[in-house]
């Protein structure tokens, strides 16, 4: 079973705006952890931010933010004052108490207008 | 700065051939992945090395054949490949293996297409 869905295969913004990206997650773990990432065209994954499944408040890294609901089971990451190189392919990510692998979504594909 | 590096970026071989894809990070991590990123699938896992012990082999065919001489480096050994293991092979180490908080670094990939 698909651990992690993200329904929006691609998305566009105007540059300065905000974004969400929307993440659900399947898991009857009470401890885990949330990661999102970025793919830009060159290939790396580079780490955005994390979320703990017992943190209490919303994890917040620079302009990138996660918007974490634990009852509805979603993670969504919103990236506030876009920039041209925001575009990218971005992967919600879990990881499971016991569990040393990433489980990844299919990814959501931004892309940021001047 | 990039603390997982790969090489080759890209490779062009043919189903005969035999190559491999080097991995090596200078971050001290204890623990090193295989990930293969197809079009339009998530990543999948191939391989799992704690402190140069394989931990996982995620059902991979054995064409694929990984090693890990020490922490720092990872290899993984192709030969006779299908043209549907065209992908984008990434590698990447985090401080330790369990740890729940543990991001995971990656490197850039290798591109790798076999005709």
């Amino acid at each position: 079973a698909q651990k992690i869905t993200q329904t929006q295969p691609g998305m566009f913004v105007q540059e300065k705006e905000a974004v969400t990206l929307d993440c659900t997650y399947d898991t009857s773990d009470q401890s885990y952890g949330l990661f999102w990432y970025k793919q830009p065209s060159s290939g790396e994954m580079i780490f955005l931010i994390y979320q703990g499944s017992y943190d209490e408040q919303n994890a917040t890294e620079g302009r990138y933010s996660l918007n974490f609901q634990k009852a509805r089971k979603s993670a969504n990451l919103v990236i506030s004052a876009s920039q041209l190189g925001d575009s990218a392919m971005y992967f919600c990510a879990m990881r499971e108490p016991n569990d040393y692998k990433l489980s990844f979504g299919a990814g959501t594909t931004v892309t940021v207008r001047a | 700065e990039t603390g997982v590096t790969q090489t080759p970026r890209h490779l062009v071989m043919g189903m005969t051939n035999k190559k491999s894809l080097k991995c090596e990070q200078h971050l001290g991590h204890n623990a090193m992945y295989w990930y293969k990123q197809s079009a339009k699938k998530p990543l999948e896992l191939m391989f799992v090395y704690s402190l140069e012990e394989r931990v996982e082999n995620n059902s991979v065919p054995s064409r694929f054949s990984p090693e890990c001489p020490n922490s720092s480096h990872l290899f993984l050994h192709l030969h006779t490949l299908q043209p549907e293991d065209s992908a984008l092979y990434l590698c990447a180490s985090s401080q330790e293996l369990y740890r729940g908080a543990t991001e995971a670094f990656f490197g850039q990939g290798t591109r790798l297409t076999v005709v």
